[in-house]
């Protein structure tokens, strides 16, 4: 069955790194997203990914966030300059038609 | 602004028991989702509502759009069943935009 995956499952980095997350979506699925969850917290949207653009974005997605679909299959969340807060855990989900979305497994990101 | 509440927070039922989990909203929405996280931290979805009911196996889940309102109900529960399950809503207009509740763990005790 298909999957969306995720790596790495788990980044460690120093505050001010810049860190790259990648998500490989289900290959006929068109729409992209991005969630986080802080430990102990709700899951949060970040953005959500369509036809090459973002198509929304939460106000948590600001200017030290982006998402790039480089080569037709990544799908990538970078973060420019790590802050402790944004230490979280980091899903990745698609869907083909903005119906039932693929959660990945998630990349817990640790920001020391 | 969109508030998903669910309750009860916690639930511990016995296996075999008819378990109900409550999810309301304060928007309009288009959809409504209901999603179960282990406790690896994996999320699978299991519905995606916009009126009426849906059915798969032991899950059933329910929506009242005119009181914002949506039941998911576990028949004949299995201690396999612990996890939290998370309702989470697309506001009218919010075109993908999930907004999420912050979900409720259950256990189930065999």
């Amino acid at each position: 069955e298909p999957e969306v995956t995720q790596t790495p499952s788990h980044q460690v980095t120093q505050m001010g790194q810049e860190v790259i997350l990648r998500c490989v979506p289900i290959s006929n699925h068109l729409y992209f997203y991005w969630y986080r969850q802080i430990l102990g917290q709700k899951v949060e949207f970040l953005v959500s990914f369509y036809n090459n653009e973002i198509s929304e974005k939460s106000e948590i997605f600001d200017d030290q966030f982006s998402v790039e679909r480089p080569d037709g299959s990544n799908f990538t969340l970078k973060i420019r300059s790590t802050k402790l807060e944004d230490s979280a855990m980091y899903f990745c989900a698609s869907s083909r038609d903005q119906s039932i979305e693929f959660f990945g497994p998630g990349t817990r990101l640790t920001v020391l | 602004k969109n508030e998903v509440e669910q309750s009860p927070q916690n639930l511990t039922a016995q296996e075999g028991e008819f378990i109900t989990i409550n999810c309301s909203y304060s928007v309009g929405i288009s959809a409504l989702h209901w999603l179960q996280q282990h406790p690896g931290g994996g999320i699978v979805s299991l519905f995606m509502l916009s009126s009426g009911k849906k059915k798969h196996g032991r899950l059933i889940a329910t929506i009242n759009i005119q009181e914002k309102h949506s039941s998911l109900h576990i028949t004949a529960s299995h201690p396999r069943d612990s996890a939290v399950y998370i309702c989470a809503v697309t506001a009218t207009g919010a075109n993908s935009k999930l907004t999420f509740g912050k979900g409720i763990t259950l256990s189930v005790r065999p």
